[in-house]
């Protein structure tokens, strides 16, 4: 299988508050998972991301973490601030006859409230 | 600004015709990725080149075809166009040959209604 499910698909959460959202894939093969932020009328762009190799990835207020064995992710946003808000895509890698492919979850809409 | 840039940024045509949308990647960058994004499907993988060769398939129609041409450009084509065709069609590239390698760099998409 080649599923990537996200969720939830809308959060809204007070600034200065936590976002958490989860993701979970179905390859057991799938050796990198990254999270993309897509702003309106933008392309996704990399927040963050983790391989296979590495339980949890933080930069600033942004973190990652991954249990492999439960084969789920999930980023958490601290401290949310109102530029926060966008759309937010988990992938994972999947590898294919040749060449691999990212798999993206469908979304989710963080609304940062001020 | 990603550096990968895409035209036409909106197209409106009718079912039944032919369309190309055209993506310049970001200098040095050697793959092409494209992407659709519809509201009922999410972003979907279509195809990959890299460095003029197809690396990668998803899920792409028999209608549409790519290719990245020796300066790396890429485009793609959809032909006998439907409704259902109507979405946001994103280009992305990355140096390596594969999306695990690093990060993938998004244009701003090519807005196609079909109508």
């Amino acid at each position: 299988g080649e599923n990537v499910e996200q969720h939830p698909s809308t959060l809204s959460v007070q600034e200065g508050d936590s976002a958490v959202i989860k993701c979970t894939y179905s390859d057991s093969a799938s050796n990198y998972f990254p999270w993309y932020k897509q702003e309106l009328g933008k392309g996704p762009q990399l927040i963050i991301d983790i391989r296979s190799n590495v339980g949890e990835k933080k930069d600033q207020r942004i973190a990652v973490t991954l249990n492999k064995t439960a084969k789920h992710f999930s980023l958490h946003i601290t401290e949310t601030q109102p530029e926060d808000s966008a759309v937010y895509f988990c992938a994972a890698s999947i590898g294919m006859e040749y060449g691999n492919k990212l798999v993206f979850g469908a979304g989710t809409i963080l609304r940062v409230k001020s | 600004d990603s550096g990968v840039t895409q035209t036409p940024k909106h197209l409106i045509t009718a079912t039944g015709q032919r369309v190309t949308l055209r993506c310049s990647p970001r200098s040095g960058d050697l793959s092409v990725y494209w992407y659709q994004q519809s509201l009922d499907q999410g972003l979907q993988f279509l195809i990959q080149y890299y460095n003029g060769e197809e690396r990668a398939k998803g899920n792409i129609l028999e209608r549409f075809s790519a290719q990245q041409f020796p300066d790396l450009h890429s485009e793609l084509n959809l032909s006998s166009l439907e409704l259902g065709d109507s979405a946001l069609y994103f280009c992305a590239s990355s140096l390596n040959s594969g999306p695990e390698s690093g990060e993938l760099f998004f244009g701003e998409g090519s807005r196609l209604t079909v109508l």
